[in-house]
């Protein structure tokens, strides 16, 4: 079945430092991924949703130069959290949809906690 | 807005069925999805419905009224490892649609002994 690996699984780092989470489709070519963010007790919001070669679209809210999005291939997404702040303490998730998969196609990698001290 | 609403937590005994209600605006409709969230980790697939009707896979029933903008999430022969989140997510349709899944903020099932 469709897996995605996303690294690393957990991160601490110091505030005003950035932080970049990997997210990899291992055994199919994902056109479109998607980073959501999940805070304690509440769902998955949806922050940003990128294409292969090209930029990301984001969600209303959500600071595109804080949260640099590269989709360089159609294996591989990362997500940069840049400056990172107290306030960026979250659970991040990925999500990868496969090339003309319609019903089952997002697969979701195992997530990222992210800690700012 | 794309509101989903569903109950914040519900609690049921091991060895019973229990009915996870999911209510969502129904314009531009394209997919319901049911996932499962243990704590910390990463959602998994549990069902999808496009049409009206029930899909039934194992202990795991789904059924979905387009026109009632509803969906529930039957669990039968509830085991202590169904304790979790389940979350109810929605496909909607907007032009050349990426496919975004706009989540509801999830059900916490406690199933008790």
């Amino acid at each position: 079945g469709a897996v995605v690996s996303q690294h690393p699984s957990r991160v601490i780092c110091k505030s005003g430092t950035s932080v970049k989470i990997e997210c990899r489709s291992l055994d199919f070519q994902a056109t479109t991924m998607f980073w959501y963010r999940q805070f304690p007790k509440q769902s998955l919001m949806l922050m940003a949703t990128s294409n292969e070669g090209s930029k990301a679209t984001y969600e209303q809210g959500v600071e595109k130069d804080k949260f640099l999005i590269n989709h360089a291939s159609l294996t591989l997404s990362t997500l940069t959290v840049t400056s990172a702040h107290p306030e960026d303490s979250s659970f991040y998730i990925c999500s990868a949809r496969a090339t003309g998969v319609f019903n089952y196609g997002y697969t979701f990698g195992s997530g990222t906690r992210l800690t700012v001290v | 807005g794309q509101n989903i609403d569903q109950p914040t937590e519900m609690t049921a005994t091991e060895g019973a069925i229990v009915q996870i209600n999911c209510t969502y605006q129904t314009s531009g409709f394209n997919g319901l999805f049911w996932y499962q969230q243990h704590a910390g980790e990463a959602p998994t697939f549990l069902s999808y419905n496009v049409l009206d009707g029930l899909e039934e896979k194992g202990r795991f029933s789904s059924f979905l009224s387009r026109s009632k903008g509803y969906s529930y999430l039957l669990l039968k022969e509830l085991q202590m490892k169904d304790s979790a989140s389940y979350l109810c997510a929605v496909r909607f349709r907007e032009g050349g649609s990426q496919g975004n899944l706009i989540f509801g903020k999830g059900t916490k099932l406690s199933v008790k002994p």
